[in-house]
């Protein structure tokens, strides 16, 4: 079964800075997707930023941007110029191709310092 | 397009009492999925559904917990009788697509319920 790792519970960004958070996952298969979803104290979950396995580019979306790195398994999110309102929980997550489920890592929570 | 709906958005019930969750996935979308959040096992996958038909519903913590998708714009959750451990946020999300190009995936704002 496919695993999400996110190995930091908490991290903390001055506003303005730039942060990144880690996930790794584990996989036998050659074709994913994997993606980051950001869920505020509103609980809502709302998605960051999705990356496609077979894309060597890694995904952008504003000032949010991915490292993946698949032989290695990773794939980490980075924000930059934090703002206040990206405070919130983060989640990584995988996908199988196929119409199968997401898995979720347990989140990181991101604090922004003003 | 108003999204994936939830109702209720809170519930608070007596242990022992039914509960039924609800959800409206999202217009044209065929897969569904029931999530539940807590602090100590964060997000899991309890149920899901492709076409109105259960897929794998390995996640279901127990005979207590039972879901339907009766057509395609409605699904229901039930929990009876409840327990305070069943105390969780419970999202319901669908998306669009079936084979290896399936598109993202959307949550409603999820159902806070607590049991007593």
């Amino acid at each position: 079964a496919q695993t999400v790792t996110q190995s930091q519970p908490e991290m903390s960004v001055q506003e303005a800075e730039t942060v990144t958070l880690s996930c790794t996952y584990d996989t036998s298969e050659s074709d994913y997707y994997l993606f980051w979803y950001k869920q505020p104290p509103s609980r809502q979950m709302i998605l960051v930023i999705r990356q496609e396995a077979y894309k060597q580019q890694n995904a952008t979306e504003n000032r949010f941007s991915v490292n993946f790195q698949k032989a290695a398994k990773s794939f980490s999110l980075k924000i930059s110029d934090s703002q206040l309102g990206d405070a919130a929980m983060y989640f990584c997550a995988y996908r199988n191709s196929g119409n199968t489920p997401l898995v979720f890592g347990k989140g990181t929570r991101l604090s922004v310092i003003a | 397009d108003a999204g994936v709906i939830q109702s209720p958005r809170h519930e608070v019930t007596e242990m022992g009492q039914e509960v039924t969750l609800r959800c409206k996935p999202i217009s044209g979308h065929n897969s569904l999925f029931w999530y539940r959040q807590t602090m100590m096992r964060g997000l899991e996958l309890l149920i899901y559904f492709n076409n109105n038909v259960p897929i794998d519903d390995s996640g279901m913590p127990e005979d207590r917990f039972s879901a339907k998708m009766p057509n395609a714009s409605f699904s229901t959750l039930k929990i009876q009788p409840s327990e305070p451990r069943d105390s969780a946020v419970y999202f319901c999300a669908s998306r669009w697509g079936l084979g290896g190009r399936s598109k993202t995936q959307y949550f409603g704002p999820g159902t806070r319920l607590l049991v007593l």
